[in-house]
This record gives C-alpha cells, sequence and structure tokens, in this order.
C-alpha cells in the first residue's frame, strides 16, 4: 500500500495568514492526489482532485500543487472558516489511502 | 440536490456484524461509484471498498477482503455496507460517498453524514 505522511499534524496560524500544508507518497503517484477539508462531527469536503484542480464552489484561497511524491495544499490568506482538519488522499491503485491529517488551529 | 442518508447509529457487539445503509437522492444513482469510508475515533480516514450500483460489481481494500459485504437495490437507490466479525477495532463513522464522475479521478464529491457504529460488550 501507499503511504501518505502529513506535515504538521497540528498547524497553529491566524486569520489572514498563508499557510501551507504538506503531503509526502510513499512512491510516486503522478498527479493524482486529492485535498479534503473535515470539520469536527461532519462529513469531509472535497476541495482539490489531479493535485491542483479546484472542486467547484471551493473559494480561490486554496491551491494545490505538485507531482510524484511531494504535494502541497495552500491556504493564501485563511478565514475563519477554514480552521478544520485537512486530508490528502491518493488514487493510483487500491487501497486508495489518506494522510494522517492535519488540525488548523487558531 | 444530491444526497447521501445513511441510517442511524449502530451499537453491536462483538463477533456480530453491522450493516449501513446509504440511500442516494438527486442524481441517477447508477452512474456513479458508491464508496465506503471509515473514521475510528480520533482518527484518519480509511477506505474499505466500492460498489458500481449499475453492475453490482465490488472492490474491497484487502484488509476488509474477508469480512465485508457491499450491496446495492437499485429500485430505492440505496447501497449498503455490512461488516462481519466486529471487534472494538471497528468502532468508528462509517462514510458511504460518491465518486466523481470525471475519468480517473476516484476522489469524492458527496459523502453521506455518516453512521457512528459501536461495538461494545
Amino acid at each position: 500500500d501507499i503511504q501518505m505522511t502529513q506535515s504538521p499534524s497540528t498547524l497553529s496560524a491566524s486569520v489572514g495568514d498563508r499557510v501551507t500544508i504538506t503531503c509526502r507518497a510513499s512512491q510516486s503517484i503522478s498527479t493524482w492526489l486529492a485535498w479534503y477539508q473535515q470539520k469536527p462531527g461532519k462529513a469531509p469536503k472535497l476541495l482539490i482532485y489531479q493535485a491542483s484542480s479546484l472542486q467547484s464552489g471551493v473559494p480561490s484561497r486554496f491551491s494545490g500543487s505538485g507531482s510524484g511524491t511531494e504535494f502541497t495544499l495552500t491556504i493564501s490568506s485563511l478565514q475563519p472558516d477554514d480552521f478544520a482538519s485537512y486530508y490528502c488522499q491518493e488514487y493510483t491503485t487500491q487501497p486508495y489511502t489518506f494522510g494522517q491529517g492535519t488540525k488548523l488551529d487558531i | 440536490q444530491v444526497q447521501l442518508v445513511q441510517s442511524g447509529a449502530e451499537v453491536t457487539k462483538p463477533g456480530a456484524s453491522v450493516k449501513v445503509s446509504c440511500k442516494a437522492s438527486g442524481y441517477t444513482f447508477t452512474d456513479y461509484f458508491i464508496h465506503w469510508v471509515r473514521q475510528a475515533p480520533g482518527q484518519g480516514l480509511e477506505w474499505m471498498g466500492r460498489i458500481n450500483p449499475n453492475s453490482g460489481g465490488t472492490d474491497y481494500a484487502q484488509k476488509f477482503q474477508d469480512r465485508v459485504t457491499m450491496t446495492r437495490d437499485t429500485s430505492i437507490m440505496t447501497a449498503y455496507m455490512e461488516l462481519d466479525r466486529l471487534t472494538s477495532d471497528d468502532t468508528a463513522v462509517y462514510y458511504c460517498a460518491r465518486e466523481v464522475i470525471t475519468p480517473g479521478n476516484v476522489v469524492f464529491d458527496y459523502w453521506g453524514q455518516g453512521t457512528l457504529a459501536t461495538v461494545s460488550s
């Protein structure tokens, strides 16, 4: 199975900050990577797919980049609604695996 | 609007089974794969498998291969996930999720609200 490692596990930031979360794959996954946002008690929400494609309806302050084994999710200017957990997911081969998550705190 | 509505919370005993339903609405049920993802308390997300509602064909993660069954009833636009021989490690929120239609992208654009299954003696 492909292992996905996110860093940091926890990130403290303030409204207006620019933040970056990193996801590393244990082997090359080309650009078959997605990012999700999850709030407590809620289902995940798709933000980015194919490493850099913004899902419809997601604010443009979210962006993704990377290929191969290293990927980033950037939030250009944090808004109060962005404080949540974030997960990356690879989808090259089954089983599709997720990173362990990054909790974004105020 | 697209909705996936799951069945309610379950409490089961070790060794028993749990069956979770996922009722779809707002789109053509047979056009999109349904996946099942679980999340243990305070933990990350774990992919369990998927079902093609059109054919009924399934793919399961090897970890669950011998004790998970995914089915569907197209007449009521509902998918099911049954997990057997439960242990306390299976205590989790179970989500169904719809796979996007974009070719090659096995990602999930709509999710159910989650079903908490608690395994306790």
